[in-house]
């Protein structure tokens, strides 16, 4: 079993919906989550960082962590193509540099 | 600014070649990562440095993956001889103590994507 499950998609959804994005980890020492954007043939980019549990707002995204259910959420709303890309969930443990990735979802905003 | 930068963005070579690829990271950033990225996966850490020391190699493939990072700024990833299952895109990034958000804002390159026939 992965550290890290991510459902791969693909997630279509029209124009101004809400979209969430989920993972769920199995290792508790994780302590720093982040979400990253990957654009075809493109590097990831952050998108939210989140240390601990609780909720973190950044205009149209809204990242959620429940350590409790070891699951982390990723919203957006007013959804536009220019968000579709893979998201990439990731987290890493306190003292510990290393990022451990979600297998990406790849979601399309249709217009 | 400029990102990190890397290069050759493509590569295809024949198995048992040696690759190399390179990665300049952004300026001032002592951190420098390698990630491998195989397709429909997330990126797996293969090397991270501190500065010109490696400080974490314990998933690079030693017995044919080589790194350095030089004078602690640029950065060559080789592999040699290279094998069918080495394609994939090889990403290089980049992070500084000092940013808001510190070694959580690693800036990603573009990647190299070889393909190994």
């Amino acid at each position: 079993q992965k550290e890290v499950e991510q459902d791969p998609g693909p997630l279509s959804v029209p124009e101004g919906a809400i979209v969430s994005l989920n993972c769920t980890y199995s290792n508790s020492a994780f302590q720093y989550f982040m979400w990253y954007r990957q654009y075809s043939r493109k590097g990831p980019e952050l998108l939210m960082y989140t240390y601990s549990s609780g909720n973190k707002e950044d205009g149209r995204f809204t990242a959620q962590v429940d350590k409790s259910s070891k699951y982390i959420s990723l919203f957006i709303r007013d959804s536009q193509p220019s968000d579709s890309a893979t998201y990439l969930c990731a987290m890493r443990g306190f003292g510990n540099e290393k990022l451990t990735f979600g297998t990406g979802t790849r979601l399309t905003i249709i217009p | 600014e400029a990102g990190v930068v890397q290069s050759p963005r493509y590569k295809i070579i024949e198995k048992k070649q040696p690759v190399a690829f390179w990665c300049n990271p952004i300026s001032g950033h002592n951190t420098l990562y390698w990630y491998l990225q195989n397709l429909g996966q997330g990126p797996e850490l293969l090397i991270r440095y501190e500065n010109e020391e490696a400080v974490d190699d314990s998933q690079l493939p030693k017995d044919r993956f080589s790194a350095e990072r030089l004078k602690g700024v640029d950065s060559t990833l080789k592999i040699q001889p290279a094998e069918l299952g080495d394609s994939a895109v090889y990403l290089c990034a980049s992070s500084s103590d000092s940013d808001r958000g510190g070694r959580e804002t690693q800036y990603f390159g573009p990647g190299t994507r070889l393909l190994v026939l």
